[in-house]
């Protein structure tokens, strides 16, 4: 069963360190998204890729930063937290093209303390 | 300007009732609709999907949804619920046009009272 995974689950972390959450995927899909999400609210998206070395901001402005290196990894950065950015963050991909549905990871729910 | 809009934030029915869920979409070309599913402390999962054939669509754990292009609107439907059934679920709309992503709607949270 094809599937996308996202590390670590959950994250506890004190200010101003920096931080990599991991996304890989296994079905060869070009296309990639990052989500934030607070806890009962709507999804938000910070980051999107089209296929290696494409990188597009989102809807939601983010301090992260986000690369693709490989077709499968799109790790997503930050530099230096802080509480504001204590969320979940979601991780999707999918095919190229209109009708298909987005697969989602399990989430990384980060805490910065 | 596309968009998708979920009536209801929180919706709450008994253990064996009517699930109903409402979206409707604003779009100037044809949609292809999702509903999702989050389960507590887990991502999204497909319940299904619309893309232009037919207008009922089953999905996963017995639920379905009817696209009535007249109305505008995709509601997610399940007969009878069952507690497992408690999550937020998600609609979602995709456009044969412009950035090719998805766009959510607010999320409605399913309360199952037993």
């Amino acid at each position: 069963e094809a599937d996308i995974y996202q590390t670590p689950r959950y994250l506890v972390i004190g200010t101003g360190k920096k931080i990599t959450l991991e996304c890989s995927q296994t079905m060869g899909h070009d296309k990639m998204y990052w989500y934030q999400q607070d806890p009962g609210m709507e999804l938000h998206l910070i980051h999107y890729s089209y296929g290696v070395n494409s990188t597009e901001k989102g809807d939601l402005s983010s301090e992260s930063t986000v690369s693709r290196i490989r077709t499968e990894h799109f790790p997503l950065t930050l530099e230096s937290a802080r509480p504001s950015h204590t969320s979940q963050y979601l991780c999707a991909s999918s095919p190229m093209g209109f009708f298909y549905g987005y697969t989602f990871g399990s989430g990384t729910r980060l805490t910065v303390v | 300007a596309q968009s998708v809009t979920q009536l209801g934030s929180h919706v709450s029915v008994s253990e064996g009732a009517l699930v109903l869920l409402r979206c409707n979409y604003s779009s100037s070309v044809p949609p292809y609709l999702f509903w999702y599913v989050q389960y507590p402390n887990q991502g999204l999962q497909l319940l299904l999907k619309y893309t232009s054939a037919a207008t009922l669509v089953k999905g996963i754990n017995g639920f379905e949804a009817e696209f009535k292009k007249s109305e505008t609107s995709f509601h997610l439907t399940k007969p009878s619920a069952h507690m497992s059934d408690a999550a937020e679920y998600f609609c979602a709309v995709s456009l044969q046009t412009g950035a090719n992503n998805l766009f959510f709607g607010t999320g409605t949270r399913l309360t199952v009272i037993p």
